[in-house]
Parts: structure tokens; C-alpha cells; sequence
């Protein structure tokens, strides 16, 4: 699996959008970018995938460059309950080595 | 409740006992992966079944570490003559073969060698 990027730790309003960035500039084709997050003493939870069109559900928007080297997950109206680790994964959809490789995150602070 | 469950949720234990965790996986799903996480690191893939099929083992996972799924439902981690450095949140996941990157996580069981 590919290696990403991601800033240590951000801070954002509530109320405005956070805009979590992510580069994996050595994504092969057909590796998806995948994100989680993981509120204090929680498991991870999924959020959001994409292969390289813009994908947007109930939590969250994914922005994927158009070389794909680069994205950025956008939450809308940040709330306090946002304030999270933010993992950005780069993997193959369904492949044989499965184990999503969790780096070390964004640590999203959300103020009041 | 039909997410993932495990138990205990925490265990301390003196170095040199066995510890075994139990993972019960959302029913559906024939995927089941363990990680472990310490403090500060995000969670490491130790390794994962497809049924009862224990298909990728991590070299994080060492002889003294085992885990089963023995009738491709609940599955338990064991480890054997702890160490200190086993303390960490043991995290369980599962997840459909439809959606195998669509992990879907348990609370984890913290496990404190003294």
C-alpha cells in the first residue's frame, strides 16, 4: 500500500469546514483513498472512499486531484463531536493483503 | 446492538500471564481483522481471517501471540506469557466482502501488563 501524508494536528471553528489534506503521491492506479477517524477511546470509524472522482455522503466530502496525488476530506459545519484522529489510507479495493495500514493521523482540535 | 463487541473491555495482568480477548464480529460479515494500538500510533494490522480462514498474519504477531475463528463467527486473541510491551488497545474490526476497506470497528480491549 501506497504511503500518505498528512499534517500532525489542525484547528478549526465550529461551525466552518474543516479541510483535512492528504498526499500520497506514489498512489498506484488502482489503489483507493479511503478515510477514518477515531474520537478519544473510541475504534476507528469509517468515513469516506474514493477511486478518483470527488465522492460526498452524509459525513463528509472527498476531493481527489485530478492525478490523484494529492486530497482533502472536507466536513461541511464542523461540530465539537469532529474533534478527532484523522486517518487518510491508500489501498487496493478488495485486495489480497488486506490490512489497512493506519499511519499516525491529523489530530483535529474543533474550537468553540 | 449489532456493531462489533469485545470483551473484556479492559484486563490488567502481571507479566508472564496468559490474556485472552474475544471478538464478536457484526453478523454478517465474513471479515475479521485485528490491530493493536499504543499510545500516540495509529492502529497496527496484527492479522485477519475471511471465515475461519486465518489468511494474513503480521510479523508484529509473535509465537506468543494466537488467534482463532473457529466456526468463521467470534474469534479470540490470545497471548501468552505477556510482556510489558504487550500493553496496548487491542482493537477488533470487521467487514463485508462486498466492502473489505469498510472496516467497521469494535471499542477495543485495553490491556495493562504490570
Amino acid at each position: 500500500d501506497a504511503k500518505t501524508t498528512q499534517p500532525t494536528s489542525m484547528d478549526c471553528a465550529e461551525g466552518r469546514a474543516a479541510n483535512l489534506p492528504c498526499n500520497h503521491s506514489t498512489i498506484s492506479g488502482n489503489e483507493y483513498v479511503y478515510w477514518y477517524r477515531q474520537i478519544h477511546s473510541q475504534g476507528p470509524q469509517y468515513i469516506i472512499h474514493g477511486l478518483k472522482n470527488n465522492e460526498t455522503n452524509e459525513m463528509a466530502s472527498l476531493i481527489i486531484t485530478e492525478d490523484r496525488k494529492s486530497s482533502t476530506l472536507i466536513l461541511p459545519h464542523a461540530t465539537l463531536r469532529d474533534t478527532a484522529v484523522y486517518y487518510c489510507i491508500v489501498r487496493v479495493a478488495g485486495g489480497g493483503a488486506d490490512g489497512l495500514t493506519f499511519g499516525k493521523g491529523t489530530h483535529l482540535i474543533i474550537q468553540p | 446492538d449489532t456493531g462489533v463487541s469485545q470483551d473484556p473491555r479492559h484486563k490488567i495482568t502481571k507479566r508472564g500471564q496468559n490474556v485472552t480477548f474475544r471478538c464478536d464480529p457484526i453478523s454478517e460479515h465474513n471479515r475479521l481483522y485485528w490491530y493493536r494500538q499504543t499510545l500516540g500510533q495509529g492502529p497496527e494490522f496484527l492479522t485477519y481471517f475471511q471465515n475461519e480462514a486465518q489468511l494474513e498474519k503480521s510479523r508484529l504477531l509473535s509465537d506468543r501471540f494466537s488467534a482463532e475463528r473457529p466456526k468463521g463467527s467470534f474469534s479470540t486473541l490470545e497471548i501468552q506469557r505477556t510482556e510489558q510491551g504487550d500493553s496496548a488497545m487491542y482493537l477488533c474490526a470487521s467487514s463485508s466482502l462486498r466492502a473489505t476497506g469498510e472496516l467497521f470497528f469494535g471499542e477495543g480491549s485495553r490491556l495493562t501488563v504490570l
